[in-house]
């Protein structure tokens, strides 16, 4: 069945980098996502990747993709207290419905 | 446009009553879907719609039913409350080909005593 992997919590320093990981087991994704969700909101789509790509930057996001690995990174450049939430990967393949992992809270700290 | 409405944000429920969690989307969007988000969990789906009249279940449908008379519209309701859907219920909508045109509404916080 589909799963997503990703770790729970991340705590970095105001102006390092965060890299944020995932693990998904359908080899059949079509795009991997990253979401941000902020206290009390819904979740916002903040960047995706086409399964057929390895890379996508978006200004300060950077995306990785090993298929090889089932492997989805996101990198924020220079994170700043306002990138403090909820960061969820999700993997979609031919249902249009996304599956999510459990999210990762990330805690920047000036 | 208004994007993804959710009524409404908050609702206390005693066990065994039911009611009806309203979504609307005004983007004319074919998919939409229904998800719980319990603390820990992620996000599961519940139903899911690929338009109107046609429906399908998610993860974990029970003790939830949906329908789509419309492609702005998708209700969902809970038919006898449990304790074990106290949860944040999210609604979601996205464009059936551009990854990018996907929009989640700001959740419904219910609480069934």
């Amino acid at each position: 069945g589909e799963d997503v992997e990703q770790s729970l919590f991340l705590s970095v320093r105001e102006g390092d980098s965060s890299v944020i990981n995932c693990t998904y087991t359908d080899s059949s994704s079509t795009y991997l996502y990253w979401y941000k969700q902020e206290p009390g909101a819904g979740l916002q789509l903040l960047t995706y990747i086409f399964s057929n790509m390895d890379m996508k930057q978006d200004q300060r996001l950077t995306v990785l993709l090993n298929k090889k690995d089932k492997h989805l990174s996101l990198r924020i450049a220079d994170t700043q207290t306002g990138d403090s939430a909820i960061y969820f990967c999700a993997e979609e393949g031919g249902s249009y419905i996304p599956t999510f992992g459990r999210g990762t809270s990330l805690i920047v700290h000036p | 446009n208004a994007g993804v409405t959710q009524t409404p944000k908050f609702q206390v429920l005693k066990t065994g009553q039911s009611m009806t969690l309203q979504c609307a989307q005004d983007m004319n969007h074919e998919y939409m879907s229904w998800y719980r988000q319990d603390p820990g969990m992620g996000l599961r789906l519940i139903h899911y719609s690929v338009g109107a009249g046609i429906t399908d279940q998610g993860e974990v449908p029970n003790g939830y039913n949906v329908s789509r008379s419309t492609t702005e519209d998708f209700p969902l309701r809970l038919l006898s409350a449990a304790p074990s859907q106290t949860s944040v219920y999210f609604c979601a909508s996205r464009h059936p080909v551009d990854p990018d045109e996907q929009y989640f509404g700001p959740g419904t916080r219910l609480t069934v005593t």
